[in-house]
């Protein structure tokens, strides 16, 4: 069953840690997305990729960043958690090309930063 | 600022109905269209994707899209508890970009 993993379901972290998402797929899908959902407010685009090694800002990346080494692996960093960062986050991966499928999401992480 | 608008909701249907959920989008360039289904602390799943004007049937979901009225809509016949959930209408954007709108809540009564 193809698929699109998040390492952590749940996770707490202090202020000012660094943090580090992963998501990894095995659809071999050119294309990762890192998203933000929050009450009232919606998914939220915060970076993606279309490649290995490269990475765009989407509409909120203040005190994000990333990092595509493997095709396979799209990793979120927080360089300096703050609480307004507490949320679920979503990771994604699409092929390009192949839009009728749309985006695979993973089971998101659902971060606290206390 | 190109947008996906939605009724927030919640939308109250009565088990055994049919449930009506609507969206509108900004960007008329857009070619494909779809709707996610979102459970509580859940992800998003896709489960309707539709390129063409007119119905696209799938089971007990039909999708719905005019394109000069810039206007999508999923209707879940034969509405079930197991229905109840977060509905995102999704557009995509030129550069394989999906853009979501906030959601409605459906809530289906027993």
């Amino acid at each position: 069953d193809v698929k699109v993993t998040q390492s952590s379901r749940y996770l707490v972290k202090r202020t000012g840690e660094k943090v580090f998402l992963e998501c990894v797929q095995d659809m071999d899908h050119e294309n990762m997305f890192w998203y933000r959902q929050d009450p009232g407010l919606g998914l939220r685009l915060i970076y993606f990729s279309y490649d290995v090694k490269m990475k765009e800002k989407g509409d909120i990346p203040e005190g994000y960043s990333v990092s595509r080494e493997k095709k396979e692996r799209f990793s979120l960093i927080l360089e300096s958690a703050s609480t307004n960062q507490t949320s679920m986050y979503l990771c994604a991966s699409s092929s390009p090309g192949q839009l009728y499928y749309g985006y695979t999401f993973g089971s998101g992480t659902r971060l606290t930063v206390v | 600022q190109k947008e996906v608008e939605q009724n927030s909701g919640p939308l109250s249907v009565p088990e055994g109905a049919i449930a009506s959920l609507n969206c509108t989008y900004s960007d008329r360039v857009s070619q494909s269209f779809f709707w996610y289904r979102q459970y509580s602390g859940k992800s998003p799943e896709l489960i309707m994707s539709i390129y063409s004007n007119g119905d696209k049937e799938d089971g007990r979901f039909t999708a719905q899209l005019n394109k000069a009225s810039q206007y999508v809509s999923l209707l879940i016949r034969d509405s079930q508890p197991s229905d109840s959930a977060t509905y995102l209408c999704a557009v995509n954007l030129r550069d394989d970009k999906i853009i979501f709108g906030k959601g409605t809540r459906l809530h289906i009564l027993p």
